[in-house]
C-alpha cells in the first residue's frame, strides 16, 4: 500500500514567522511531488511542484525534496493569516499513460496574529 | 485563467438513486480524473481517463461507478445506485499530460446520500 504521511497538526505559527511542513512517502519509485493548499470546504489548490532533489523556491514558498530519505517539505516564509489552511502533500504514482496522485491526510496550519 | 468547472455544486439524493456528476476540464487538457473526499478524511483517487478509456482505477471505483466523456467538453461520473457511504465531496481534475504533470482541481460537488 503506497502511503503519504503527514503530521495532522494543528501547527500554530506566529504571523511573520516561518512555517515548516513535512511529509514522507513510501513508494521509492515516486517521481513527482506536490504541495496543495486546501481551505475548509474547498478544492485542493496547487502551491508547488518538485521533481528533483534539492530546493525549489517560489515567492514565499520553498519546497525541499530528498528522495534518498523519501522526504518532502514545504517552508512558508513571512507567514500570513491567509496562509491558515490544510496543506496536502501529494505524490504522483505512474501507471501506463496516466498517473494518479496519492494524497497525505494534510497538516492544518494556523497563523496567529 | 482557464479552470475546471463542476456541476452541480451540491447534490442531495436518496439511497439507491443514480446520480451523475458533471465536469468540464480545461480545454487543452487530455487527462481527466475523479477524486473524492469524505468529510474529515484524505482526498482519494477514484479513476483516471485518457483517450476515451479508463487508464487506472482504485478499489473504490467498483461496478457502481462509471465515467464517460459524452462530448468534446464534458466528463461525467455516474454512481448507479448510491449508498450512504458515497456521501463525500467529489473533485474532478485534469492535466495536459499524464506523467509528471500538475493536476488542476475543480471546485467539487458535495454529494449527500440520505
Amino acid at each position: 500500500q503506497k502511503e503519504v504521511e503527514q503530521n495532522s497538526g494543528p501547527l500554530s505559527v506566529p504571523e511573520g514567522a516561518i512555517a515548516s511542513l513535512n511529509c514522507t512517502y513510501s513508494d521509492r519509485g515516486s517521481q513527482s511531488f506536490f504541495w496543495y493548499r486546501q481551505y475548509s470546504g474547498k478544492s485542493p489548490e496547487l502551491i508547488m511542484s518538485i521533481y528533483s532533489n534539492g530546493d525549489k523556491e517560489d515567492g514565499r514558498f520553498t519546497a525541499q525534496l530528498n528522495k534518498a530519505s523519501q522526504y518532502v517539505s514545504l517552508l512558508i516564509r513571512d507567514s500570513q493569516p491567509s496562509d491558515s489552511a490544510t496543506y496536502l502533500c501529494a505524490v504522483n504514482t505512474e501507471y501506463s499513460s496516466a498517473s494518479k496522485i496519492i494524497f497525505g491526510s494534510g497538516t492544518r496550519l494556523s497563523i496567529r496574529p | 485563467e482557464p479552470e475546471v468547472t463542476q456541476t452541480p455544486s451540491h447534490q442531495v439524493t436518496q439511497m439507491g438513486q443514480e446520480v451523475i456528476l458533471r465536469c468540464v476540464p480545461i480545454s487543452n487538457h487530455l487527462y481527466f480524473y475523479w477524486y473524492r473526499q469524505i468529510l474529515g478524511q484524505k482526498v482519494e483517487f477514484l479513476v483516471s481517463f485518457y483517450n476515451n478509456e479508463i487508464s487506472e482505477k482504485s478499489e473504490i471505483f467498483d461496478d457502481q461507478f462509471s465515467v464517460e466523456r459524452p462530448d468534446g467538453s464534458n466528463f461525467t461520473l455516474k454512481i448507479r445506485s448510491t449508498k450512504l457511504e458515497d456521501s463525500a465531496m467529489y473533485f474532478c481534475a485534469s492535466s495536459v499530460q499524464g506523467l509528471r504533470e500538475t493536476q488542476y482541481f475543480g471546485p467539487g460537488t458535495r454529494l449527500l446520500v440520505l
